[in-house]
């Protein structure tokens, strides 16, 4: 099996712009949370989704938004960028509640 | 409130030598623990998971961990350390009855040969 899939993997942004990240989930998997790693604040949890609905969130702004669509894949999108959001975004999914996550590569946003 | 704390920034171990990565917890309920390991510009992979049972749980690449309620830790153990072992090890709680993760801030582990 395919493990979780992020794209980009990279991306450089200006502040002031928005972006949009992308997340594949492991087939069959139904649950995708993501997370924002930075080396000041460590691994905090934005968001997660079920069968398209949000089932969780955590104490980001209301700038930090996420998806996801029928065939699981969610999508984040961040916008008006601050220098602050720069950050490894992770992407993870779950086959069931309770079990462990499975963790993307991630994309590395570097905001300028 | 859920919390994880790992009060190690860096272990150093020589090859070969047993090896312990510490965490303790605080929840409200029964304790659903994991343990990441992160390599360099990579995601998080998992490596074992205690939910109900044995106090001793045993999980990918050679590694275990002890949950141990009364001291309510739940360290990272491997009996021999190896020096692709050197990675970023979280520690992790997930949150009352959600699947929303509480991650520790992570150790170190160098492995020196």
């Amino acid at each position: 099996k395919a493990g979780v899939t992020q794209t980009p993997r990279y991306l450089i942004k200006t502040r002031g712009q928005q972006v949009t990240l992308s997340c594949s989930p492991i087939s069959g998997h139904r649950s995708v949370s993501w997370y924002q790693q930075t080396p000041g604040q460590g691994l905090q949890f934005l968001f997660e989704y079920f069968s398209e609905t949000q089932r969780n969130k955590g104490n980001f702004p209301g700038r930090f938004s996420g998806r996801q669509f029928s065939n699981s894949r969610s999508e984040m999108n961040v916008s008006t960028l601050e220098l602050g959001d720069s950050a490894l975004y992770l992407c993870a999914s779950m086959s069931g509640r309770h079990n462990e996550q499975f963790f993307g590569p991630g994309t590395r946003l570097t905001v300028l | 409130a859920q919390s994880v704390a790992q009060p190690e920034d860096q272990v150093n171990v020589a090859e070969g030598n047993p090896l312990t990565v510490k965490c303790t917890y605080s929840v409200s309920g029964n304790p659903y623990l994991f343990w990441y390991v992160q390599y360099p510009n990579r995601g998080l992979q998992f490596l074992l998971k205690y939910i109900t049972g044995d106090n001793l749980v045993k999980g990918s690449y050679g590694f275990e961990a002890e949950f141990n309620k009364s001291q309510t830790s739940f360290h990272l153990k491997k009996p021999s350390a190896l020096v692709s072992d050197s990675a970023l090890y979280f520690c992790a709680v997930r949150v009352d009855n959600t699947d929303k993760l509480i991650f520790g801030t992570g150790t170190r582990l160098q492995v020196f040969p």
